[in-house]
């Protein structure tokens, strides 16, 4: 039972590179999310996606785009990496019916621009 | 906007001591809350939750109590455990919000034998 599952777990960067993160989740949900990780400051929502075809913003969307391929999976892209996106970047999934549903968050990938 | 506030940490206990982490939050409505919990190397999982007030969310031997009247969820363990060592985030949903999260910024704790 895989869950949340993100590649690459580490990745080094140098500025103006670019990449994509990877999303799969296999509990079917609808609602998927990416979060990035910095230190004192909790997690913050980058982008989510409410359900198959849609995508939104949230707090920290600048300098990243996102696409929801299918149902199982959300990727996250960095067009020209620069210094200030070096976190650990989460993906989550969850059902939306009901707001209490929990989230379910993948391992995380480790982000180093040069 | 909502928040979420968490005592500033890191907290460091010795085994079998009382925990407390301190949780108050800013939000319209009235929301949920949860308690979260991220072992080193892992990402986050679902501890307790309470979804009105007065609810009292447990699991593991934490506890935490909603209370509206100051707007605080807090969360309890009576004797902590070496394996109890991780970093902890108090999260709200709010009811317009569907099943977005807010998290407060976590807070570190080290359980020593």
């Amino acid at each position: 039972n895989a869950g949340v599952t993100q590649t690459p777990k580490f990745q080094v960067l140098k500025t103006g590179q670019s990449m994509t993160l990877q999303c799969a989740q296999d509990m079917n949900h609808n609602s998927m999310y990416w979060y990035r990780q910095d230190p004192g400051m909790g997690l913050r929502l980058i982008y989510y996606s409410a359900s198959e075809g849609t995508t939104d913003k949230g707090e920290v969307p600048n300098g990243y785009n996102v696409s929801r391929l299918n149902k199982r999976e959300f990727s996250l892209r960095l067009e020209s990496a620069a210094p200030s996106q070096t976190s650990v970047y989460f993906c989550a999934s969850s059902e939306p019916a009901g707001r209490n549903q929990p989230q379910h968050f993948g391992d995380g990938t480790r982000l180093s621009i040069l | 906007g909502d928040s979420v506030t968490q005592m500033e940490g890191p907290v460091t206990l010795s085994e079998e001591a009382f925990l407390t982490i301190n949780c108050t939050y800013t939000a319209t409505g009235y929301p949920s809350l949860f308690w979260y919990v991220q072992y080193p190397g892992e990402g986050l999982q679902l501890l307790l939750k309470a979804t009105k007030a007065d609810d009292k969310g447990s699991n593991k031997g934490f506890e935490a109590t909603y209370r509206k009247e100051t707007t605080s969820f807090h969360l309890e363990k009576g004797s902590v455990q070496v394996s109890d060592s991780a970093v902890y985030f108090c999260a709200l949903n709010r009811e317009t919000s569907g099943s977005r999260l807010t998290f407060g910024e976590g807070t570190q704790l080290t359980v020593n034998p």
